[in-house]
């Protein structure tokens, strides 16, 4: 099946500085592509939908200035946590659309555990 | 009230037994219907579908009763392996969007 990988997979910053998180579709296209987040014991939170070559779109109650979101191809999304703060350590996974061809399916990354000291 | 609402468990149970979860969803309009299973510390992984008319895989069974906005799976002679969280997802159409229930953990005893 389609293979989504996240990198990194584990991370730990100081507060105040910011984190990339990388979302590649391995062996498909996606034109969109969608971020997670996840705090322990609670279930996963649609954070933004990324659409390639446009802006991403934003769940309430999440800053688009704190959560950057750049598709900038086909099979990249990128997520950038900027002046990161303790609560924002949590499980960030991305999932991929595939559609096209008689499929539409999405596809999760492994997860980015994100912690911030 | 949340969208899709799961009742989280545990659930201990021993291997062999039969477990049900169960999930209710608020939105009317949703359209499709999904149970994930989550292992601690990953990712959530698509375990079947639902489907109006129920639907079987191996030791699963899925059922969705629109009427009553209702989703359930059935899980027998469970297997250790099978401990881990169960999601309910819905997906609405518009946007393509999946929205998580809570997710109910499963805990199979030996």
């Amino acid at each position: 099946g389609a293979v989504v990988s996240q990198h990194p997979s584990r991370v730990i910053c100081k507060s105040g500085t910011s984190v990339k998180i990388e979302c590649r579709s391995l062996d498909f296209q996606a034109t969109t592509m969608f971020w997670y987040r996840q705090f322990p014991k609670q279930s996963l939170m649609l954070m933004a939908t990324s659409n390639e070559g446009s802006k991403a779109t934003y769940e309430q109650g999440v800053e688009k200035d704190k959560f950057l979101i750049n598709h900038a191809s086909l099979t990249l999304s990128t997520l950038t946590v900027t002046s990161a703060h303790p609560e924002d350590s949590s499980f960030y996974i991305c999932s991929a659309r595939e559609s096209g061809a008689g499929r539409d399916e999405q596809y999760f990354g492994p997860g980015t555990r994100l912690t911030v000291t | 009230r949340k969208e899709v609402e799961q009742d989280p468990g545990p659930f201990n149970v021993p291997e062999g037994a039969t477990v049900a979860f169960n999930c209710t969803y608020s939105n009317s309009a949703s359209q499709s219907f999904f149970w994930y299973r989550q292992d601690c510390r990953k990712e959530p992984k698509l375990l079947m579908s639902v489907y109006s008319s129920g639907n079987e895989d191996g030791r699963f069974t899925a059922q969705l009763n629109r009427a009553s906005q209702y989703i359930s799976l059935l899980i027998r002679d469970s297997k250790l392996s099978d401990s881990a969280t169960y999601l309910c997802v819905v997906l609405h159409n518009a946007g393509n969007m999946l929205t998580f229930g809570g997710g109910t953990r499963l805990m199979v005893k030996p």
